[in-house]
């Protein structure tokens, strides 16, 4: 019940296009949701977060969609840039200072 | 925003020694760090989560003699991997709850090879 599910583990899409990852949980105590990127050798950043009282985040080309009822989630990047390229990990709390809950990574290549 | 230095950045060691790792926030006080250790191609995996002022929690199946965790300060957490081994090479990456609207924070990691 801990669990994150996180699809695809890999996925290439060409310069422009909109790359879609997908999480999904089953823990309700779940209350935030972050998005990380990460690049190699590198400690993973975050990226953009929501919380499940909203169904839909933006931050710049960073989309998050939230579906409560279904217990998943799911980030979008808009015009997707070479740049990026990087591992991306969703991940799921309980309550501040508790430990994250990691989805399993997907690594993302975006063709010129 | 919240910034966690994380050093070495990389280290090489010989079979059987010990190393430490340090993890600091710069601009905010982590009264709660992580430590995780990720291998190529993998997720992170959380090792521990070490409160300042006490005892660490380690996760199921990680040696606490092996992976000692010391978080003296509001500052500063370090892992030192004990009689270390080849198969203690990893990537270690600690993170520190900011406690406010960042979250969680990560360090840069620490490549650690074992020769």
């Amino acid at each position: 019940q801990q669990q994150v599910k996180q699809s695809p583990q890999s996925l290439i899409v060409q310069k422009g296009g909109i790359p879609i990852i997908n999480c999904a949980y089953e823990n309700t105590a779940f209350d935030y949701f972050p998005w990380y990127q990460q690049f190699p050798g590198k400690g993973p950043a975050l990226l953009i977060a929501i919380r499940p009282d909203v169904s839909e985040k933006k931050e710049g080309r960073f989309t998050i969609s939230f579906n409560k009822s279904a217990k998943q989630f799911s980030l979008h990047i808009m015009d997707s840039q070479p740049g990026d390229s990087a591992t991306y990990f969703c991940a799921a709390i309980a309550g501040g200072a508790q430990k994250l809950v990691f989805g399993q990574g997907t690594r993302l290549t975006i063709n010129p | 925003g919240a910034v966690v230095s994380q050093h070495p950045s990389w280290v090489i060691c010989k079979s059987g020694t010990s190393v430490k790792i340090e993890c600091r926030s710069l601009d905010f006080q982590a009264t709660t760090m992580f430590w995780y250790r990720q291998f190529p191609k993998q997720s992170l995996m959380l090792m521990a989560t070490s409160n300042e002022g006490s005892k660490a929690t380690y996760e199921q199946g990680v040696e606490k003699d092996k992976f000692l965790i010391n978080h003296a300060s509001l500052t500063l957490s370090t892992l030192t991997v004990t009689s270390a081994h080849p198969e203690d090479s990893s990537f270690y990456i600690c993170s520190a709850w900011d406690g406010g609207a960042y979250g969680y924070t990560f360090g840069s990691g620490t490549r650690l090879t074992i020769v």
